[in-house]
């Protein structure tokens, strides 16, 4: 398996347009993770999908950020509009039942830059 | 609540000396931890865990991590540190009363000299 894919790697875009970020999880695996990832906050859970299904959004920060799973094998993570702010390295990670002793594996990330 | 603390922004070792990264973590169940490596423009990669057994754990690459209950610890260490290891080093943890999310410290920029 080619481990998760993350598509952009890099995405420069101007404040108020809409960006898409895209994740194909380890094939099998029923769990994906977004997380957000900046100097000033560390990395943070912003949402995590369970069968296709968000169980948790409680990370999500505002309402301009929505995430969606389609299928089994992609999920999107969308901010509209963007702003200066959004600017930081976004992570999929995905993982089997997140039992105790179940580590996640995450893509290589996508580095958005709002100008 | 649950937290993970990593004390130190930054471990400075030079190349061929023994490494030490720190992490505390503050869970109400069994601690269930993680370390994770991230370089440069790459994704946070698993190294190794700790569940339940032996306190001293075994990973990939020569690291080890040692959990101690009463000090709330799980500091990993190397014996000899190489260049290649210069990374930000990530711990977690996770317990039954964490949902089974993983809580994570904030990281720990490892620099090893030549």
């Amino acid at each position: 398996d080619a481990g998760v894919i993350q598509s952009p790697r890099h995405e420069v875009t101007e404040m108020g347009q809409e960006v898409t970020l895209r994740c194909k999880p380890i094939s099998g695996h029923d769990y994906l993770f977004w997380y957000r990832q900046t100097m000033m906050r560390g990395l943070e859970l912003l949402i995590y999908f369970n069968n296709n299904v968000p169980i948790d959004d409680s990370g999500m920060p505002e309402d301009r950020f929505s995430a969606k799973m389609p299928n089994a094998s992609f999920s999107t993570l969308k901010i509209q509009p963007s702003e200066p702010r959004d600017s930081a390295v976004y992570f999929c990670a995905s993982s089997l039942r997140p039992t105790l002793n179940t580590e996640a594996f995450f893509g290589q990330g996508t580095r958005l830059t709002v100008v | 609540a649950q937290s993970v603390a990593q004390p130190e922004d930054q471990v400075n070792v030079a190349e061929g000396n023994p490494l030490t990264v720190k992490c505390t973590y503050s869970v109400s169940g069994n601690p269930y931890l993680f370390w994770y490596v991230q370089y440069p423009n790459r994704g946070l990669q698993f190294r190794l865990k700790y569940i339940t057994g032996d306190n001293l754990v075994k990973g990939s690459y020569g690291f080890e991590a040692e959990f101690n209950k009463s000090q709330t610890s799980f500091h990993l260490k190397k014996p000899s540190a190489l260049v290649s290891d210069s990374a930000l080093y990530f711990c977690a943890v996770r317990d039954e009363d964490s949902n089974y999310q993983l809580i994570w410290g904030a990281g720990t920029k490892l620099i090893i000299k030549p």
